[in-house]
């Protein structure tokens, strides 16, 4: 079955400096993939989309990779801030297309 | 309206009682979606409904879970005599079409607990 892991539950960097978070997936080759970001006690919010004929995408701060090959999408946030701090999902559809299956998250903090 | 309804926001309830959770879409989203959230989990994939299709019931844990939706509007997620392990958050989505591709808009949940 699809699996998604996300390389660690918590991240804590320094304000200022660049957060890479980790989103490896097996068992089938998704055609896109998403990223959400969710605060405590509210929904996830959507932040972007990359399609697996992307390489790189990029919002403001942040900035997403596909590796098709390595089964493996990597997120960025340059310039960290404080209110950076949050959960961050990363999330393929499913195999059947009908819905995304979401990774547990990687909690990121940055402190000022 | 402006962004996605759940209600009530928080429902506590006795262990073996029935419950049924609302949830108000975007306007003119037509692809719907209910996931549970345990504490300190990742959102498991319950039930999609999209436009007049039939739904995608693959994640229901249980028959004891059921949704409907009518045309693109509200939908209830009930889940009938209820368990110690349904106390979850339990959170509804709405994208404007079924492939989800400008992402989806979720609401901020209803906290079930069961007691």
């Amino acid at each position: 079955s699809q699996k998604i892991e996300q390389n660690s539950e918590a991240l804590n960097i320094q304000e200022g400096k660049t957060a890479t978070l980790t989103c490896n997936y097996t068992n089938y080759s998704p055609a896109y993939l998403q990223w959400y970001r969710q605060d405590p006690g509210r929904g996830p919010v959507f932040l972007l989309l990359i399609r697996e004929n992307e390489k790189e995408k990029r919002k403001e701060r942040l900035k997403v990779t596909f590796d098709t090959t390595l089964k493996q999408s990597l997120f960025h946030i340059t310039a960290s801030q404080p209110a950076d701090s949050a959960t961050y999902l990363c999330a393929p559809p499913n195999q059947a297309g009908t819905a995304l299956i979401f990774g547990k998250g990687t909690t990121l903090s940055v402190s000022s | 309206g402006a962004g996605v309804s759940q209600s009530p926001s928080n429902k506590v309830t006795e262990k073996g009682k029935d419950v049924e959770l609302r949830c108000d879409p975007i306007s003119g989203h037509t692809a719907l979606y209910w996931y549970r959230q345990r504490l300190g989990q990742g959102l498991e994939f319950l039930i999609y409904f999209q436009g007049n299709s039939a739904p995608d019931k693959s994640g229901l844990p249980s028959d004891r879970f059921s949704a409907e939706r009518t045309g693109e509007s509200v939908s209830t997620l009930t889940i009938q005599r209820t368990q110690q392990e349904d106390s979850a958050v339990y959170l509804c989505a709405s994208s404007l079409d079924g492939q989800g591709l400008d992402g989806y808009t979720f609401g901020s949940g209803t906290r079930l607990t069961v007691v």
